[in-house]
């Protein structure tokens, strides 16, 4: 099964700074075939069912605010919050959907600091 | 806007069998893969099972797998999973997701499964 590993655990940020959570997972993630890093993130209000952020690592789903941003490739990936938001506070996880067990990292914890 | 809702939740006792439900509000249901997604309480995500749109193809969680079986009838755009032997380490909040990627772009607001005597 590929491991995927989120850090940090969980993070502060002062509101209007940027917030960075990093994704790594124990195998690549890009299928040459078709150009594309198999890797979602989502984001997970308290009470609430997840909701996709960010899928093919860096597509933002639609409705999605821009100041959320997803890069990377490979193995190593990072979801961006630009300019954090007091509606942003969350946990946020990633998830790989190369291979099944399609298995999501342990997830990090958003808070305002 | 696609709605999935989940059903069939509950209490149960180890060892016995609980068949969950998701409802689909959309005609596209036959064009989506499907997965069930567990949340046990106060913890992450665990990716359950996943079904290919046409049903051909399932996919299991080694925890679950020779216990829980995943199917659908895209005539009445449900999915279904049908949980046996359960355990104490089965209990958790089920989501149904959908999608027409392996991403999951549609999430249910989920079923409260307790597995406990």
């Amino acid at each position: 099964d590929i491991v995927v590993t989120q850090s940090p655990d969980s993070l502060a940020v002062s509101l209007g700074e940027r917030a960075t959570i990093n994704c790594k997972s124990s195998q690549s993630l890009f299928y040459s075939s078709y150009n594309n890093n198999y890797l979602a993130w989502y984001q997970q209000k308290a009470g609430q069912p997840p909701k996709l952020l960010i899928y093919w690592a860096s597509t933002r789903e639609s409705g999605v605010p821009d100041r959320f941003s997803g890069s990377g490739s490979g193995t190593d990936f990072t979801l961006t919050i630009s300019s954090l938001q007091a509606e942003d506070v969350a946990v946020y996880y990633c998830q790989q959907y190369y291979n099944t067990p399609h298995t999501f990292g342990q997830g990090t914890k958003l808070e305002i600091k | 806007e696609v709605q999935l809702v989940e059903s069939g939740g509950g209490l149960v006792q180890p060892g016995g069998s609980l068949r969950l439900s998701c409802a689909a509000s959309t005609f596209t249901f036959s064009s989506y893969s499907m997965s069930w997604v567990r949340q046990a309480p106060g913890k992450g995500l665990e990716w359950v099972s996943g079904i290919s749109s046409d049903a051909v193809t399932t996919y299991y969680a080694d925890s679950v797998k020779g216990r829980f079986t995943i199917s659908r009838d895209n005539s009445k755009n449900t999915l279904y999973l049908q949980m046996n032997s359960l355990r104490a380490e089965d209990t958790a909040v089920y989501y149904c997701t959908g999608g027409s990627g392996w991403y999951r772009s549609y999430w249910g607001q989920g079923t409260l499964v307790i597995v406990s005597s």
